[in-house]
């Protein structure tokens, strides 16, 4: 089945060792976004490629980083993690822009779970 | 700047019972998309709905249907014969017809009782 895959699910790290988390899509969808998630709470949107265009959020922080080599995989680099970056991280998909047959909606991983110690 | 406000951070319903969910919205567009995801407790994110400002019709999903009311900036979901697996976050989310990026709401999270 064509899906959105999130590698690890669970990821420990140590306070400023640097990360990288990974998402792969067999859907072959040209957008592909990272949501940071903390508990209890929407959502909220670090940076997404349209196709290899990169978006920005305004605030997300420099700590942020990310890569996209290629259509099928994204990787969010956290440079130097702080207590305050564990999180739930989504990665999600969408084809756009919308073709006849085609409907407009996210695709999400199940995400990783960013313990920071 | 678009706003989405769900103010019920809880509901619970009773097994086979109906329940609605609110969200109100702020935009200054007349067209763009409008979703209810669903986030069950193993996290993965799914989408229950979606609705285009431009249709006037209601969407409707099997046990899911919307109340889009366009001029209030109201899109409420409706979840009739409630079941366990419905328990669940649920977010309502705008998207601009763009398409670049969605607006979440805080969430509210559904609890259904045997």
């Amino acid at each position: 089945d064509a899906m959105v895959i999130q590698n690890p699910r669970y990821q420990v790290t140590q306070f400023g060792k640097p990360v990288t988390l990974s998402c792969s899509q067999t859907l072959n969808h040209n957008v592909m976004y990272w949501y940071q998630q903390k508990s209890s709470q929407a959502p909220k949107l670090l940076f997404h490629y349209y196709d290899k265009d990169f978006n920005n959020e305004a605030d997300t922080p420099d700590n942020f980083q990310s890569r996209r080599p290629n259509t099928s995989f994204c990787f969010l680099d956290i440079r130097s993690p702080g207590l305050g970056d564990a999180a739930m991280y989504l990665c999600a998909t969408k084809p756009w822009p919308l073709t006849s047959g085609i409907d407009n909606e996210q695709f999400f991983g199940p995400g990783t779970r960013l313990t920071v110690l | 700047a678009q706003t989405v406000t769900q103010s019920q951070p809880e509901m619970s319903v009773q097994e086979a019972e109906t329940v609605t969910l609110s969200c109100t919205y702020d935009t200054s567009e007349s067209d763009y998309y409008l979703f209810w995801y669903k986030q069950p407790p193993s996290r993965q994110m799914i989408l229950v709905i979606r609705q285009e400002a431009y249709k006037q019709q209601n969407a409707t999903e099997n046990r899911f249907s919307v109340n889009f009311q366009k001029a209030a900036k109201s899109f409420s979901l409706k979840i009739s014969d409630s079941q366990l697996g419905d328990a669940a976050m649920y977010f309502c989310a705008y998207e601009e017809t763009s398409g670049s990026r969605l607006t979440f709401g805080e969430g509210t999270q559904l609890t259904v009782n045997p």
